[in-house]
């Protein structure tokens, strides 16, 4: 059984649409993340999600949005799709912050 | 400024062919510091966190060491399936959110 898995695995798609990247994980961890992963393999923090506080990094734009049905899953919402945002998208989670459990990610190539 | 700095940026090794990464940290109030493997096209794998000064943790070939700067991850004896990207995250401060360096990228020639 995968612990954390995401879909789609690759998604391209035109400047301007709206996308979304789904997460589900089975570890029954108390915390979600996404990580957005650069050209140069650098992981940078978007959002940590749990069931009482969001933390989102300042630096990603408002056309991103974390959207958590239940504790299990924690999907990505992308609007208006620049060329900037292709990169990987990395979902992972955690217990109390320890020693996160990464999804397999999903590259997103914007054209 | 980074506050995690990982070096080399990319190791070439021979198998069997011991060798060492580093990860020097700028935070105060480390809370834990993290070593994973990534794989291409995977997402990363947890290896170790370690809490103190002193510390160590081993797993197969691989030994993690943390100083009040610094830690090491020691590669005894690699093999060409060790190769991968092995990156640092530094959990600090008030902040539960993990910091990551930008990777070391290890090959390892047969």
């Amino acid at each position: 059984d995968t612990a954390v898995s995401q879909t789609p695995k690759y998604l391209v798609t035109q400047m301007g649409n709206d996308k979304s990247i789904k997460c589900e994980q089975n570890l029954g961890h108390d915390t979600m993340y996404w990580y957005k992963q650069d050209s140069k393999k650098f992981l940078k923090i978007m959002f940590s999600y749990n069931n009482k506080e969001l933390i989102i990094n300042e630096t990603v734009p408002n056309r991103f949005s974390p959207k958590s049905p239940d504790k299990a899953h924690l999907n990505l919402h992308i609007n208006s799709l620049e060329l900037g945002d292709s990169a990987v998208y990395f979902c992972a989670s955690s217990q109390d912050h320890n020693g996160y459990t990464f999804g397999s990610g999903t590259r997103l190539t914007v054209v | 400024e980074d506050q995690v700095t990982q070096s080399p940026e990319a190791l070439r090794l021979q198998e069997g062919e011991s060798s060492s990464l580093n990860c020097s940290y700028t935070v105060s109030g480390l809370r834990g510091l993290f070593w994973y493997r990534q794989d291409p096209g995977k997402g990363p794998e947890f290896l170790f966190t370690l809490y103190s000064a002193g510390e160590e943790k081993e797993k197969e070939r691989l030994k993690a060491t943390l100083t009040k700067k610094e830690s090491f991850l020691h590669i005894t004896a690699p093999k060409p399936e060790d190769s991968a990207t092995y990156l640092c995250a530094v959990q600090a401060g008030g902040s539960y959110i993990p910091t990551f360096g930008r990777g070391t990228s290890l090959i390892v020639h047969p």
